[in-house]
């Protein structure tokens, strides 16, 4: 079992929908990401929070819009998403920024 | 332009047969090196850091090893338990995030 909890495992939206994606982690980290990772792909890099505060953005599309409510939680909010938005998005955190990330097992995101 | 490498991508092996799966890398200032083990719908695993050239990490069939222009996890008597796809990872922007190789699939057969 992962430290880092991600919810749900599993969502299927269509084009017009708006959904949330979840975080947690209770390791007192203080930096937490969204990655991307499509099939046979390594992770790609979307945001970077640090002490609650968007750091990186890596000119992700607005439909994508992340939140980091406090230091255990982090959001990724979806609207209008297209069907090329299909993957694997999965959530890390780290001690501090720099340091090795652990990672949650990931929302298996389709648009229809 | 920061980068990282890995090689071969994909290694088929009996069990029991050793190998060693490579990471270069082209990154100004290494901040460590991190090497993941991720598992077909998992999130990756964090494995191992390695911060200087010549140190070494173990665990269990696993060490990491790491030299100013690349790393190295050997594999040592392989089961197929370890049959993962294999990451390495280096820090970049001042450390504030990772960019990743594509990863070696690493298969063991009984």
């Amino acid at each position: 079992d992962t430290e880092v909890t991600q919810t749900p495992k599993h969502l299927v939206m269509g084009m017009t929908n708006k959904k949330s994606l979840k975080c947690e982690q209770h390791m007192g980290h203080r930096a937490m990401y969204w990655y991307k990772q499509k099939a046979k792909k390594p992770p790609e890099l979307m945001f970077v929070y640090s002490y609650e505060k968007l750091s990186i953005n890596e000119s992700v599309p607005s439909r994508f819009s992340p939140e980091c409510p406090n230091s255990s939680l982090l959001n990724l909010h979806l609207h209008a998403l297209q069907p090329e938005d299909s993957a694997l998005y999965l959530c890390a955190s780290s001690q501090d920024l720099g340091q090795p990330q652990h990672f949650g097992d990931g929302t298996r995101l389709s648009i229809l | 332009e920061d980068q990282v490498t890995q090689s071969p991508e994909a290694l088929r092996l009996q069990e029991g047969e050793s190998s060693s799966l490579n990471c270069s890398y082209t990154v100004s200032g290494l901040r460590g090196l991190f090497w993941y083990r991720q598992d077909p719908g998992k999130g990756p695993e964090f494995l191992f850091t390695l911060y200087s050239a010549g140190e070494e990490k173990e665990k269990e069939r696993l060490k990491a090893t790491l030299t100013k222009k690349e790393s190295f996890l050997h594999i040592t008597a392989p089961k197929p338990e370890d049959s993962a796809t294999y990451l390495c990872a280096v820090p970049y922007q001042a450390g504030t995030a990772l960019i990743f190789g594509k990863g070696t699939t690493l298969s063991v057969s009984s």
